[in-house]
């Protein structure tokens, strides 16, 4: 069954950086375009990262651009986002997402749990 | 940047018919993708290219889409149908995804 679990959440000062990981299994990774959405607390989801199964095509939310970077390792299934210059509004659960052909998400981590507070 | 809005609430008796709309200017242009997320959960995609339905969900679950409004028709409302639901379009023109803002329905 397909499996999505994501990994490297935790506790960051502001301006700190992280780095989540998202190992997956269950089906063939590098046929598949992955995504990361976020949720903050109480708050809807919001995209926030995308790339191609090849991973030469990435996009990025206006609101992580320049500061977070999505990448993938199609040897091992698994899909990353560099975290940098953390703000308290990136406070929020990450999803690992796959993306079907119709550009919908249908399968989804457990989220991985971002916090950011001095 | 594309902004698609959804009522914050619905309210519905159970047995009864729940719409929940998905409102942007052209949306009938676009493919629309509905999810249920129930508290603590992950998201679950529910509907697909406006009206398609993943295996394993309820025929109870359509989806229409026109114009300037996408609705998620849930008829025979039950109780575990209460849930926040979000509509998600993959809008070409800024190469972002979009999501609308959810609706949280409840069942009385």
């Amino acid at each position: 069954q397909v499996q999505l679990v994501e990994s490297g959440g935790g506790l960051v000062r502001p301006g700190g950086s992280l780095r989540l990981s998202c190992e997956t299994s269950g089906f063939i990774f590098s046929d598949y375009h992955m995504s990361w959405i976020r949720q903050a607390p109480g708050m809807g989801l919001e995209w926030v990262s995308s790339i191609k199964s090849s991973g030469t095509t990435v996009y990025y939310a206006d609101s992580v651009k320049g500061r977070f970077t999505i990448s993938r390792d199609n040897a091992k299934s698994s899909l990353y986002l560099q975290m940098n210059s953390l703000r308290h509004e990136d406070r929020a659960v990450y999803y690992c997402v796959r993306a079907a052909g119709s550009g919908s998400y249908d399968y989804w981590g457990q989220g991985a749990l971002v916090t950011v507070s001095s | 940047s594309y902004v698609l809005t959804q009522p914050p609430s619905v309210s519905v008796a159970p047995g009864q018919t729940a719409k929940i709309t998905c409102g942007a200017s052209n949306i009938g242009s676009n493919s629309v993708h509905w999810y249920q997320q129930t508290p603590g959960q992950a998201p679950v995609l529910v509907i697909y290219y406006d009206s398609e339905r993943p295996s394993g969900i309820p025929e109870r679950f359509s989806g229409s889409n026109s114009g300037n409004t996408a609705t998620l028709t849930i008829t025979r409302v039950e109780a575990g149908d209460e849930a926040d639901y979000y509509c998600q379009v993959w809008h070409g023109s800024s190469d972002h995804v979009v999501f609308g803002g959810g609706t949280k329905l409840t069942v009385l």
